[in-house]
């Protein structure tokens, strides 16, 4: 299996502030396409999680665009340019290259 | 506009088959390019992805749960079920089902919280 490795487990941040949240995968996520198949969800509190990123850096539609997504090899990073009071939740980053499509353990973002 | 609604128990018991119904509305499960999924996520815990099943019939699995999972469309019912068999307490979690194309869950359900105890 792939496996994905999520860090910081916790980031307390400060509104108006960037973050970054890391995912590291165990192989690499190309696909043949050219495509890294690595997506990023936020799960709010008590909500269901929501994609923001798809493709390695393909922002959702109708994700703010303070949110984007980059990639170095393995290594993948979600930032937020400036971050705001509603960005709270967990974060998870996902393979979809291959079976089984694995998750990272997750990275709480809090208000400081 | 397009939404969907996990139905089924809230409580099973132990190795007990469960059975999960997905029923989804604005989109048709009947061509390659979308699928439904399933995901769960035990409480406080991570997510998990078990099965997704496309419009033109394919169907992934989790390895590790694959003896025990299967996955079925109804695209006449704009329905997807998830069968699970032999359940354990450590199966308690909730269970999202979740609209998928261009690579990835654009859509999800509210889920449904599934306790396995005796």
């Amino acid at each position: 299996d792939i496996v994905m490795t999520q860090s910081p487990v916790s980031l307390p941040v400060t509104p108006g502030e960037p973050a970054s949240i890391s995912c590291m995968s165990s192989q690499s996520l190309l696909h043949n396409n050219g495509y890294n198949f690595l997506e990023w969800y936020l799960q709010k509190p008590g909500q269901s999680p929501q994609v923001l990123i798809y493709l390695g850096s393909n922002r959702a539609s109708g994700v703010p665009d303070r949110f984007s997504g980059s990639t170095s090899g393995t290594h993948f990073t979600l930032n937020i340019s400036r971050v705001e009071a509603e960005d709270v939740g967990v974060y998870y980053c996902m393979q979809s290259l291959q079976i089984p499509w694995t998750f990272g353990q997750g990275t709480k973002v809090e208000i400081k | 506009q397009i939404t969907l609604k996990e139905s089924g128990p809230t409580l099973v018991n132990p190795k007990q088959t469960l059975t999960l119904t997905c029923t989804f509305s604005g989109f048709s499960l009947t061509t390659g390019g979308v699928a439904v999924g399933w995901i769960r996520q035990p409480p406080g815990q991570a997510l998990e992805w078990l099965a997704t099943v496309y419009g033109n019939e394919n169907k992934l699995y989790s390895p590790s749960l694959r003896s025990r999972l299967t996955i079925t469309k109804d695209a006449s019912k704009n329905q997807v079920v998830l069968t699970m068999t032999n359940l354990d307490p450590v199966d308690t979690a909730t269970y999202f089902c979740a609209h998928r194309r261009t690579s990835n869950f654009d859509f999800w359900g509210q889920g449904t919280l599934v306790t396995v105890s005796s």
